[in-house]
């Protein structure tokens, strides 16, 4: 069975920082590419980031460009994005989701995600 | 950027039929996909490649597409059906994923 547990999350001052883990069970790792997607309250989905399977490739939205770096380990099945100088507007439900294949495409949609785990921003 | 319209809300009676549209340009010569997300809980995938439905999705969800719109259409809507649906193209000009903005399904 597939599953991706996020963890990390908290509350953190504007202008911190925050590294998201997400741990994967049920399939092989290093052959997917992996999302993060996020959702602020009462808000609706926004597309975050990828990897590519072998980490050599990220794409990351306008919003968190500069300041998010997702990484992965293939060796310990964990999915990583660390944040830096976070703003209120961060404040979301981070979900960890797979890909479809090694790279990702304009025919990719998302089957697996985690459970999310939630980021506060606030002073 | 490319951007997909759903409408905020949809009202339908139990054992009814609800449809949810997602409008944007040239969006019939994407591949739309389509998410439930029920209060609390992550989004589930409904529909995938416009019309297919992953294992474990009832037949009464099913997916079309119609110029520069893509719907869901949920046939016999049950209470269990009352949930938040996206749905979601990728970008070609930009290369990435777009999520539309939800429709809140409430089932009267």
């Amino acid at each position: 069975e597939v599953q991706l547990v996020e963890s990390g999350g908290g509350l953190v001052q504007p202008g911190g920082s925050l590294r998201l883990s997400c741990s994967v069970f049920g399939f092989t790792f290093s052959s997917y590419a992996m999302h993060w997607v996020r959702q602020a309250p009462g808000k609706g989905l926004e597309y975050v980031s990828a990897i590519s399977s072998n980490g050599g490739s990220t794409y990351y939205a306008d919003s968190v460009k500069g300041r998010f770096t997702m990484s992965r380990d293939n060796s310990k099945n964990t999915l990583y994005l660390q944040m830096s100088s976070l703003r209120a507007e961060d404040t979301a439900v981070y979900y960890c989701v797979r890909g479809l294949n090694d790279f990702w495409s304009g025919e990719d949609y998302f089957e697996y995600w985690g459970q999310g785990t939630l980021v506060t921003v606030s002073s | 950027s490319f951007v997909l319209t759903q409408p905020p809300s949809v009202s339908v009676a139990p054992g009814k039929t609800a449809s949810i549209t997602c409008g944007g340009n040239y969006i019939g010569t994407k591949s739309v996909h389509w998410y439930q997300q029920r209060p609390g809980q992550a989004p589930v995938l409904v529909i995938y490649y416009g019309f297919d439905r992953p294992s474990g999705i009832p037949a009464r969800f099913s997916g079309s597409k119609s110029g520069n719109s893509a719907t869901l259409t949920i046939s016999r809507v049950e209470a269990g059906d009352e949930a938040d649906y996206y749905c979601q193209v990728w970008d070609t000009s930009s290369d990435h994923v777009v999520f539309g903005g939800g429709t809140k399904l409430t089932v009267l």
